[in-house]
């Protein structure tokens, strides 16, 4: 059964700084990995899927990477912002689309 | 293009009684997931629907049922509630049933048993 681990649990920075969210998964066999941003009591609010066959995706002021043999995935934050503050969420599914979620990582930036 | 819509998007019910919850997806998508999601446990996966068949289903109770209709549309039943049973559910849709697409969440039902 596929595990994900999310460190840190949580990260507080001051606004401007550059972050770094890590992700581990035991299962190397994954077809996709992806990451989601959930603000208190809402729903997950999808922010990049890498497939299994890149090693990065970006979006905007955010970059995905992937290592599928090391089991390892980073998202990367530029230049931090208050409206950033939520949780963020990695996800790895199985065949059938049932995902397997971190913990997740609790930011907050400081203005 | 609307995105994935729940509703409704509270409800308080008491122990024993039961509850129906409704998602509707993407337009085009035809897989529905639904996960429970609580401050102790985390997200689990409560199980998958693809062109109205159950493909997967999680460690739940049998309480915890669900369907999905022709047009994607999908309801999940708790029976008999228990106070355990108050948590954010999430319902996710998906464009095929294959894992290769990105899943879309809705913003949740928050149940509350007392």
């Amino acid at each position: 059964k596929q595990e994900v681990t999310q460190i840190p649990a949580a990260l507080s920075v001051p606004e401007g700084e550059n972050l770094v969210l890590n992700c581990s998964f035991t299962d190397s066999a994954i077809y996709n990995l992806q990451w989601f941003r959930q603000d208190p009591g809402k729903g997950l609010t999808s922010l990049l899927l890498i497939q299994s066959s890149q090693r990065e995706q970006t979006s905007g002021r955010l970059n995905a990477s992937l290592d599928k043999s090391s089991g390892r995935s980073t998202l990367y934050i530029a230049a931090s912002q208050p409206g950033d503050s939520a949780t963020y969420l990695c996800a790895v599914p199985n065949t059938g689309n049932q995902f397997y979620f971190g913990t997740g990582t609790s930011l907050t930036v400081i203005p | 293009k609307a995105g994935v819509t729940q509703t409704p998007r509270y409800l308080i019910k008491t122990r024993g009684q039961q509850v129906t919850l409704s998602c509707s997806p993407i337009s085009g998508h035809r897989s529905v997931s639904w996960y429970q999601q609580t401050p102790g446990q985390g997200l689990q996966f409560l199980f998958e629907y693809f062109s109205e068949t159950q493909r997967n289903k999680g460690n739940f109770p049998g309480r915890f049922s669900g369907r999905q209709f022709s047009n994607s549309r999908s309801e999940m039943n708790v029976s008999t509630l228990e106070l355990g049973d108050s948590a954010l559910y999430l319902c996710a849709s998906g464009q095929a049933g294959t894992s290769a697409y990105e899943q879309y969440f809705g913003p949740g039902t928050r149940l509350t048993v007392t």
